[in-house]
């Protein structure tokens, strides 16, 4: 099956700082990625949308200049929490979408990343 | 209302029992339909995914859906304690490519 990876698996941070987090699509090439925000026992919520190439498309209510998402290439997106506060302190998942005959629609996810501002 | 409705549990079932979870959802749009499984602290897995009504196997996984009632559901069979996790429903309409999540159901499966 597809496989996403995302790194780092964790991170803890202080407060003011920026994180970065990775999303690579391991053995197919992504057109489309996905990022979530998952809160404890909640269910995910979808923060933005990106194409490979273009300007990714937010969802309502998520600041899209403290939240930065890079589509550089086929196989990797990533998010940059910029100037982090302990409210921004959650799991975030990425995942991808093939787009191609047979996988087009299935997103598969990337194994999360728990951030933790102190 | 919200578009997808999970009861989020938890069930607790003895090992080797039939697990039956359920979604019902609001947007008559909907076409593509999900099941994800989510361990703890993990990303989701894809278990399910199915176009339209109908049924759909996967070893010991049965997926229905079910458009007229707007009602999913999905089906485990001779259930294991391994199986115990947090299974998410999600949907989404032709067309789009954003997935409407259920609140996940957590599941016990009690050795």
């Amino acid at each position: 099956g597809a496989v996403v990876s995302q790194h780092p698996s964790w991170v803890i941070c202080k407060s003011g700082t920026s994180v970065k987090i990775e999303c690579r699509s391991l053995d197919f090439q992504a057109t489309t990625m996905f990022w979530y925000r998952q809160f404890p026992k909640q269910s995910l919520m979808l923060m933005a949308t990106s194409n490979e190439g273009s300007k990714a498309t937010y969802e309502q209510g998520v600041e899209k200049d403290k939240f930065l998402i890079n589509h550089a290439s086929l196989t990797l997106s990533t998010l940059t929490v910029t100037s982090a506060h302990p409210e921004d302190s959650s799991f975030y998942i990425c995942s991808a979408r093939a787009g191609t005959s047979g996988t087009e629609g299935e997103q598969f996810f990337g194994p999360g990343t728990r951030l933790t501002v102190l | 209302q919200k578009e997808v409705e999970q009861d989020p549990g938890p069930l607790s079932v003895p090992e080797g029992a039939i697990v039956s979870l359920n979604c019902t959802y609001s947007n008559s749009a909907f076409q593509y339909f999900m099941w994800y499984r989510q361990y703890s602290r993990k990303g989701p897995e894809l278990l399910m995914y199915t176009y339209s009504s109908g049924n759909k196997e996967d070893g010991r996984f049965t997926a229905q859906v079910d458009k007229s009632s707007k009602y999913i559901s999905l089906f485990i069979r001779d259930s294991q304690p391994s199986d115990s996790a947090t299974y998410l429903c999600a949907m989404s309409a032709r067309g789009t490519y954003k997935y409407i999540f259920g609140t996940g159901t957590r599941l016990k499966v009690l050795a």
